[in-house]
């Protein structure tokens, strides 16, 4: 079955930091693209950052640029999220997400982690 | 930067036919695809492409396009239809994402 499974979500000060991890399992992972995307508490969903397959392009979204670091481990098919610097108004369920190439989607999703940035 | 715009909130009765909106200049460039969401739940891919649907959707599900403007229309929409959609494209760059801000769709 392909899955996308987030962990590393929680309760973080504001400035302080997170490590979000994404365990990718039923399909080669090191094939495909991968992107998180974020959605605050009753709101939108928002892109944060995408990943090419061999980790050669890496974009941010403005809100999260110079803060969030993503990286992969083809490897032990992981996706991972570094947050730093964190803020309240990124509190926020995140998802992990596959980029299915050329079709423009994002075809699989994981469950999302909860973070949030509280005092 | 480019936004998508999605219209805040539509209804449909039930067994009927609803199209839902997305515009946005990058558009004109690339397709967009469409997600939907229910309460508590991850996204689901539902069209992407010129008009695809992935395994397991069914086909009263279909999208289109033409010129800024992408559409999703559900014909024939059952209760379990009723939920969030959002779309989503590349931005005129073609680096970056940007999803519209969502369409909730209630069946009445």
């Amino acid at each position: 079955e392909v899955q996308l499974v987030e962990s590393g979500g929680g309760l973080v000060k504001p400035g302080g930091s997170l490590r979000l991890s994404c365990a990718a399992s039923g399909f080669t992972f090191s094939s495909y693209s991968m992107n998180w995307v974020r959605q605050a508490p009753g709101k939108g969903l928002e892109w944060v950052s995408s990943i090419s397959s061999s980790s050669s392009y890496i974009y941010y979204a403005d809100s999260v640029k110079g803060r969030f670091t993503i990286s992969r481990d083809n490897a032990k098919n992981s996706l991972y999220l570094q947050m730093n610097s964190l803020r309240a108004e990124d509190t926020a369920v995140y998802y992990c997400a596959r980029d299915l190439g050329i079709y423009d989607a994002f075809d699989i999703w994981g469950q999302g982690t909860m973070v949030t940035v509280s005092s | 930067s480019s936004e998508l715009t999605q219209d805040p909130a539509v209804s449909v009765a039930l067994g009927q036919t609803v199209r839902i909106t997305c515009q946005g200049d990058s558009l004109r460039s690339y397709y967009a695809s469409w997600y939907q969401q229910k309460p508590g739940q991850a996204p689901v891919l539902v069209i992407y492409g010129k008009n695809n649907r992935p395994s397991g959707i069914p086909d009263r599900f279909s999208g289109s396009s033409s010129g800024n403007t992408a559409s999703l229309t559900i014909t024939g929409a059952q209760a379990e239809d009723e939920a969030d959609y959002y779309c989503n494209s590349r931005d005129s760059s073609g680096n970056f994402w940007v999803f519209g801000g969502g369409t909730k769709l209630t069946v009445l």
